[in-house]
């Protein structure tokens, strides 16, 4: 059983380059998240999805978009890339979070902007 | 303000030691605290779930507790051991404007020496 899978691992982006970080999940959960954590703090939503079809903003959206067409795959789109979008990318999955159930994480994506 | 503050910001103890971590949270209403470990370059991995109704809480040589009055959860670890050096998170949800977020704390980093 694979988890949640998140490719690449690694990534150097130059200011002003785009880029998809891909997040698949294999438990048919409903839930799916993209959050980033920087050195120091603690992790931040960037966007999430209830469902395929279904998206909505986090704490820090801007200057990122995903789309959900199928359960399994949540994709973050990073467009124009700044040095602030620094930072360790975790996409993430759940069941029924509203009763507590636990995230399943990815391994994240490092990615750098120069 | 949904706060979670966790302390020390990072511990380094010998090999077989026992230490506590602690989380203090601000979140009303509460309904859950969960403690996740990640191990570095790794996403989180839930450790426990603490409820309203919990004090206490083994999971092996981890124990977590729960004070809801005092909105402090802590994460006590046994005769510690190398593979425990990583960062353990707490994380609370909220819900709020018709939506539901969790909170983390910035971690605390554990570091297990021989």
């Amino acid at each position: 059983n694979a988890g949640v899978t998140q490719t690449p691992k690694f990534r150097i982006l130059k200011i002003g380059q785009s880029m998809t970080l891909q997040c698949t999940q294999d438990m048919n959960h409903n839930y799916m998240y993209w959050y980033r954590q920087d050195p120091g703090m603690g992790l931040k939503l960037i966007y999430y999805s209830v469902g395929a079809g279904i998206t909505d903003k986090g704490e820090v959206p801007n200057g990122y978009n995903v789309s959900r067409s199928t359960t399994e795959d949540f994709p973050l789109r990073l467009e124009l890339a700044a040095p602030s979008q620094t930072s360790v990318y975790f996409c993430a999955s759940s069941n029924m979070p509203r009763v507590g159930e636990k995230l399943f994480f990815g391994s994240g994506t490092q990615l750098s902007v120069l | 303000k949904n706060q979670v503050e966790q302390s020390p910001q990072s511990l380094i103890i010998l090999e077989g030691k026992n230490c506590t971590l602690q989380c203090n949270y601000t979140v009303s209403p509460f309904s859950n605290l969960r403690w996740y470990k990640q191990d570095t370059g790794r996403g989180p991995v839930s450790l426990t779930i603490m409820t309203f109704s919990e004090n206490t809480k083994s999971n092996g040589r981890y124990t977590a507790t729960l004070d809801a009055d005092t909105k402090q959860s802590s994460l006590h670890i046994t005769a510690s051991q190398l593979s425990d050096s990583a960062s353990y998170i707490c994380v609370t949800p909220y819900s709020g404007a018709g939506s539901y977020q969790l909170t983390f704390g910035k971690g605390t980093k554990l570091s297990v020496i021989p």
